[in-house]
């Protein structure tokens, strides 16, 4: 089936501007998990859903960054005011379920540069 | 909270050698492991985890690991490279919020693969 998609693929924007990731999970998957994936920082976690409700944002790294899910199916990573720092790769996954042994998969995606 | 590391950040290989991936843990409770693979301008995929069980498992493209309790270790190992494995990998254990219960991964600092024809 379908795995995790997630658009744009590669997104270039001017610092200040605000920026829209997109994340469709697997179909069926309650669980929808961001990462970012940056040079020095390695793979550190966003945010969390469970259905539409964030349980967890601690790993947002300000209030710049937001994320909402609707339906329980798509969400959407924003981004406000970038800065060049943001510039990294967002990665998306998503799980059947939120458990111990539910296996995360990933989509390929969306490389962030801000200029 | 948990952790994990993986002390090497290039692993050298000739094709048809086997190889082995390092990864370290560090937990309190049980250990919930998982191996991921990221090629260029990839996402992560999934090649294997250790839940409970056998300490060998296995996983996709002819992967294993072997999980080692007394060393906290959860090598990846190949019995023979393929160039085609050349690749960056990241090993990463699942972190449970004892308020929450949220569960997210956290991930080693990533493996770089080469393997040479």
């Amino acid at each position: 089936g379908a795995g995790v998609s997630q658009s744009p693929s590669n997104k270039v924007t001017e610092k200040g501007k605000d920026v829209e990731l997109r994340c469709d999970p697997i179909s069926g998957h309650t669980a929808l998990y961001w990462y970012r994936q940056s040079l020095g920082q390695g793979l550190e976690f966003l945010i969390y859903f469970q259905g539409n409700s964030a349980p967890d944002k601690s790993g947002l790294p300000s209030d710049r960054f937001s994320a909402e899910r609707t339906g329980g199916s798509v969400s959407t990573l924003t981004i406000q005011r970038t800065q060049q720092e943001d510039s990294a790769v967002y990665l998306c996954a998503s799980s059947l379920r939120a458990g111990i042994t539910d296996t995360q998969y990933f989509g390929p995606g969306t490389r962030l540069t801000v200029l | 909270a948990q952790s994990v590391a993986q002390p090497e950040d290039q692993v050298n290989v000739a094709e048809g050698n086997p190889l082995t991936v390092k990864c370290t843990y560090s937990v309190s409770g049980n250990p919930y492991l998982f191996w991921y693979v990221q090629y260029p301008n990839r996402g992560l995929q999934f090649l294997l985890k250790y839940i409970t069980g056998d300490n060998l498992v296995k996983g996709s493209y002819g992967f294993e690991a072997e999980f080692n309790k007394s060393q906290t270790s959860f090598h990846l190992k190949k019995p023979s490279a393929l160039v085609s494995d050349s690749a960056l990998y990241f090993c990463a254990v699942r972190d449970r919020d004892g308020n929450t219960g949220f569960q997210k991964l956290v991930f080693g600092t990533g493996t770089r693969l080469l393997v040479s024809p």
